[in-house]
């Protein structure tokens, strides 16, 4: 079975400056799909930034991009420039890839979350 | 155009009452999940349908739950006789997935959910 840790609970950031979140995953599969989802205090649950397993280059949203380690299974989350706004939790996720025929329903298992605050 | 909605956005009720949770998915999406969230935790997998056929319903606690999509489109998640312990955030997400190859395609959007209080 997939696992997902997430192993900062809590983070700070000073406003305009940079931080990284962290999240390593445990799995068999070659074939695989990795997103970060941010929940503000509004308790939304929103699309950061997603990266297939398969992708060498590391994808970039804006102010977010990844640092994404196949070989370590691993999958950190950067922040430039951090706003205000960023202020929330913070949940990395996995699911494994589909394919015509197979039994994979698709569903994301998700880390334990790292709150971030961002101070002025 | 409009997102993933679920109402109602809040739910208090007795213990031993039933009560029903419903989800509108993004129009044309296939793929539509339901997920419980803890309070400080991360979302935990219930059910699955793909258009109205529930292919997975692994992770439903047990025969008070129960979910339906009958038409493809909205899905309601029933809990039987609620218990405190059913208290949570329930989610419900969904994507497109016309192509499961493809990882936009896959990609998971999420309603505001509904926070459920059980006394």
């Amino acid at each position: 079975a997939q696992t997902v840790t997430q192993s900062q609970p809590e983070m700070s950031v000073q406003e305009a400056e940079t931080v990284t979140l962290s999240c390593t995953y445990d799995t068999s599969e070659n074939n695989y799909y990795l997103f970060w989802y941010k929940q503000p205090p509004s308790r939304q649950m929103i699309l950061v930034i997603r990266q297939e397993a398969y992708k060498q280059q590391n994808a970039t949203e804006n102010r977010f991009s990844v640092n994404f380690q196949k070989a370590a299974k691993s999958f950190s989350l950067k922040i430039s420039d951090s706003q205000l706004g960023d202020t929330a939790m913070y949940f990395c996720a996995f699911m494994k890839s589909r394919y015509v025929g197979s039994s994979n329903t698709g569903k994301l298992i998700f880390g334990q979350g790292t709150t971030l605050q961002v101070k002025p | 155009g409009a997102g993933v909605s679920q109402s109602p956005r809040y739910k208090v009720t007795k213990r031993g009452q039933d009560v029903a949770l419903r989800c509108d998915p993004i129009s044309g999406h296939v793929s539509l999940y339901w997920y419980r969230q803890a309070l400080g935790q991360g979302p935990e997998f219930l059910t699955y349908f793909n258009y109205e056929a529930q292919q997975d319903k692994s992770g439903l606690p047990n025969d008070r739950f129960s979910a339906e999509r009958p038409e493809g489109s909205i899905s309601t998640l029933t809990i039987q006789r609620t218990e405190q312990r059913d208290s949570a955030m329930y989610r419900c997400a969904s994507s497109l997935a016309l192509r499961v190859l493809l990882a936009k395609q896959e990609t998971q959007y999420f309603g505001p959910g509904t926070r459920l209080l059980v006394l």
